[in-house]
């Protein structure tokens, strides 16, 4: 069975541009989290989407935002770009994003975005 | 606010010794803990969980233990390797569709 599939794997943008970046979950799994990791701040909850619904979302400005199709492929948006957006975005899915042992998150590599 | 945090961002280790790596959660009413491993370029990984109603629990390795009381959690590494160098994520599940993840510690293990 195929992994958590994210693309593009680098990114490259200037301040004020927009970029959306794209998460394909394992078959079969229908909740797709979305984190933002900085060596500064960790990783950092942005949102998770269940059947094309956002279900929780962090504490991100409105300038981030995601969506999910009905395949549970899901892509997140960030518009008006800021240096401090420079970061390794990581998608993660699990079978029904309730929390336990059989809903384990399983991560893809990331997309490495930077903002000059 | 929510956080699981770490006592010690960096740990070294001999080959062939025990690791320990401690973490703390605020949120008392977190019933599911789980360890990640991140390697350099790649998304973390699921080493092992634990459910609230536990206060140990073992796997190839590795042993997570819990105490609630105090809101701690650690994760035991018997015989580390080489291959354990990484950073060391613990987290917990709100429950409420969000994962919450530590600030991390990176382990190396010295040959």
């Amino acid at each position: 069975k195929a992994g958590v599939t994210q693309t593009p794997r680098y990114l490259i943008k200037t301040r004020g541009q927009q970029v959306t970046l794209s998460c394909s979950p394992i078959s079969g799994h229908r909740s797709v989290s979305w984190y933002q990791q900085t060596p500064g701040q960790g990783l950092q909850f942005l949102f998770e989407y269940f059947s094309e619904t956002q279900r929780n979302k962090g504490n991100f400005p409105g300038r981030f935002s995601g969506r999910q199709f009905s395949n549970s492929r899901s892509e997140m948006n960030v518009s008006t770009l800021e240096l401090g957006d420079s970061a390794l975005y990581l998608c993660a899915s699990s079978l029904e994003g309730r929390g336990g042992t059989n809903e384990k998150l399983f991560f893809g590599s990331g997309t490495q975005l930077s903002v000059l | 606010g929510e956080s699981v945090g770490l006592h010690l961002p960096t740990l070294s280790v001999q080959e062939g010794d025990n690791s320990i790596i401690n973490c703390a959660y605020s949120n008392s009413a977190s019933d599911y803990f789980i360890w990640y491993k991140q390697e350099s370029g790649k998304g973390p990984q699921f080493i092992i969980d634990i459910r609230s109603n536990m206060d140990k629990r073992q796997g190839q390795r590795v042993t997570v233990l819990l105490n609630k009381t105090v809101k701690h959690l650690s994760l035991q590494i018997a015989a580390t390797q080489p291959g354990d160098s990484a950073v060391y994520f613990c987290a917990e599940n709100t429950g409420g569709f969000k994962t919450i993840f530590g600030a991390g510690t990176r382990l190396f293990v010295k040959a």
